[in-house]
Parts: C-alpha cells; sequence; structure tokens
C-alpha cells in the first residue's frame, strides 16, 4: 500500500532563504508525482508534475526532483517571497491510477 | 479554460441532515475525482469516474454517501444521513487523465466547506 510523507510539517523562513520541500513514497511504483499548493480556504493549485521517466521538472523559482530508486522528491524553492506562504502538498499517481497525498508542508515566509 | 466549478462554496448542516454538494468539471475532461480533506491532512479520494462509470469508491462510505456523473460532465456527491465527523472540505477535481494521456496533472476546484454541527 502506497504511503506518502512529508517533512517538516511546518517551515517559518525569512524572506529571501533557499528551502527544500522534501516527499517520500514508500512503493516506487509510480506513473508520476505531482507538486501542490493550498492557499487557506482554496482548492490545490497544480505546480509541477514530474513522469516517472523523468529527473526534474522547473517552473520559473521552483525546481522539484524525483528520485524512484530512494522514494523520494523535493521541491526547491529560491529566493522566497511572503507570497510563496502556502500549504504545498505532493501526490504520487500509483499504478492503479490513483493519486496518493502526503499530509503537506505549511510554509510560512516571513517579510 | 474555465476552471473546476464547485458550489456551494460553505454548508452548516445538523448531524443526520443532508447534503449535496455539485462539482462541474473542466471541458473535455474524462476523469473526474472527489476528494474529502479533513483539516490538517491531505485530500482521501472517496471516488473516481472515467467518463459516467465509477474507477475506484472503495473509500467511500456506501451507507452515507453516493456519488453520480451524469452523461460523463457534472457530478453530484451526497450525504445523507450526515454525522459530526463528516465536517470537512470536499474538493472535486477533473482530468484529462486516460490510458491514452497517464500522465495528465490534476486541476482542483475550491472545494465545498461543511460544518456539521
Amino acid at each position: 500500500k502506497q504511503e506518502v510523507t512529508q517533512i517538516p510539517a511546518a517551515l517559518s523562513v525569512p524572506e529571501g532563504e533557499n528551502l527544500v520541500l522534501n516527499c517520500s513514497f514508500t512503493d516506487s511504483a509510480i506513473y508520476n508525482l505531482q507538486w501542490f499548493r493550498q492557499d487557506p480556504g482554496k482548492g490545490l493549485t497544480s505546480l509541477l508534475l514530474i513522469q516517472s521517466s523523468q529527473r526534474e521538472q522547473t517552473s520559473g523559482r521552483l525546481n522539484a526532483s524525483l528520485d524512484k530508486s530512494s522514494g523520494r522528491s523535493t521541491l526547491y524553492i529560491a529566493a522566497s517571497q511572503p507570497g510563496d506562504s502556502a500549504t504545498y502538498l505532493c501526490a504520487a499517481l500509483t499504478q492503479i491510477d490513483k493519486y496518493i497525498f502526503g499530509t503537506g508542508t505549511r510554509l510560512k515566509v516571513l517579510a | 479554460e474555465a476552471g473546476v466549478a464547485q458550489s456551494p462554496r460553505y454548508k452548516i448542516i445538523e448531524k443526520r441532515q443532508s447534503v449535496a454538494f455539485w462539482c462541474n468539471p473542466i471541458s473535455g475532461h474524462a476523469t473526474l475525482y472527489w476528494y474529502q480533506q479533513i483539516l490538517g491532512q491531505g485530500p482521501k479520494l472517496l471516488i473516481q469516474f472515467q467518463n459516467n462509470g465509477v474507477v475506484d469508491d472503495s473509500q467511500l462510505p456506501k451507507d452515507r454517501f453516493s456519488a453520480e456523473r451524469l452523461k460523463g460532465v457534472d457530478s453530484t456527491l451526497k450525504i445523507q444521513p450526515a454525522k459530526l465527523e463528516d465536517s470537512a472540505v470536499y474538493l472535486c477535481a477533473s482530468s484529462p487523465q486516460t490510458v491514452e494521456l497517464p500522465n495528465s496533472p490534476l486541476h482542483f476546484g475550491n472545494g465545498t466547506r461543511l460544518t456539521v454541527t
């Protein structure tokens, strides 16, 4: 049974810092791994999707990497801004066509 | 493109009452999901539709929850009767994902926040 874990559960950093969010999954047989952002009271917004054959994806200040063999993905945020404050969730798409979500990392970037 | 639309945004009901949520996915998206998100947790899949057929409803409490997707487009999720532990945000998501397009991203609506008192 696939389990997805995110560490840390919460993170508070000063503006301008580079930071790394971690996502671990127990079953390496995944189609893809997707990172989402969730603002309070809102749904989830897709940030990056890494296919199982890829190692990383980049969008602006965001870079996501995937290491299937070790069951890990990281989301790197460069030069963090207060507007980056949100909850970040990762989700693994399993071979049986189901997304399994982590519990998220609550990020607060201080001005 | 228009996003996933959900209504209502908020709902407060007493336990044992019934409630229904509506979702209009992005046009052309074959796959539709309903998730339950309890405060501080990640979304948990309740039911997955491919067009108008159910792909996975293994985690749907079928004694009280029901869902349908008419004509493979809009979907409704119903709870009857509601319990206190049903208080959560109910999220609808859609994806163009099919066997031919296995790596398609999920698109979420803003959700319905349900409070059961």
